[in-house]
């Protein structure tokens, strides 16, 4: 299966707690999103990294979220200090680099869905 | 900045009867807009896209959506249900904000197809 994968795919943890979740892209796209999506609503954009740079951090809904991608490959999305209305799923998704229109197509991982207790 | 509304929050539809799904937008500039579906447990599915060119874009798995400009819309459609449909449907345009390309959705619309 080469699509993105997410690891894992439910996290239970307790409030206060840190969390840390994994997105494995697909392997020949540069760019990597991470989204969460709540009950009934659609996914919400938190930040974006084109290869190891995160280019787009502003949507990040506190700073106790955070997001790496050191190596350009895989990334993780932290969140620290857990409170339970950060009970969510959180959706990775990557895409082409460049202008072309193909580039514009995100393809999304199965998500991570995280109940804080 | 930009939005989405899917005024329907379920669409129910008879098994080989023609669907339609809606999605108005609003955005500054040029509108890329999208379709996605979500199964459950399951992540988002791309279905289609509208960058530019011909209006009626076609897509994955018989869907295709009708891009109009003068009515800001872009309405998911597909000629004959099938049960295997049924699943929430997103619409998203290109977030006009962040200069990511990331993609701004709507609320979902629940589709069922009823044998």
């Amino acid at each position: 299966d080469t699509g993105v994968s997410q690891d894992p795919r439910h996290k239970i943890t307790k409030r206060g707690q840190n969390v840390t979740f994994r997105c494995d892209p697909i392997s020949e796209h540069n760019r990597l999103y991470w989204y969460r999506q709540t009950l009934g609503q659609g996914p919400e954009f938190l930040t974006y990294f084109q290869n190891e740079a995160q280019l787009e951090k502003s949507r990040l809904l506190s700073d106790r979220f955070s997001a790496e991608r050191p190596k350009g490959s895989f990334s993780t999305l932290e969140i620290q200090r857990t409170e339970q209305g950060d009970s969510a799923m959180y959706l990775c998704a990557s895409s082409l680099t460049g202008t072309g229109p193909k580039s514009y197509e995100q393809y999304f991982g199965p998500g991570t869905r995280l109940t804080v207790t | 900045a930009q939005s989405v509304a899917q005024p329907e929050d379920q669409v129910n539809v008879a098994e080989g009867n023609p669907l339609t799904v809606k999605c108005t937008y609003s955005v500054s500039g040029n509108p890329y807009l999208f379709w996605y579906v979500q199964y459950p447990n399951r992540g988002l599915q791309f279905l289609l896209k509208y960058i530019t060119g011909d209006n009626l874009v076609k897509g994955s798995y018989g869907f295709e959506a009708e891009f109009n400009k003068s009515q800001t819309s872009f309405h998911l459609k597909k000629p004959s249900a099938l049960v295997s449909d049924s699943a929430l449907y997103f619409c998203a345009v290109r977030d006009d904000q962040t200069g990511a390309n990331n993609l701004f959705f709507g609320t979902g619309t629940r589709l069922t197809v009823i044998p």
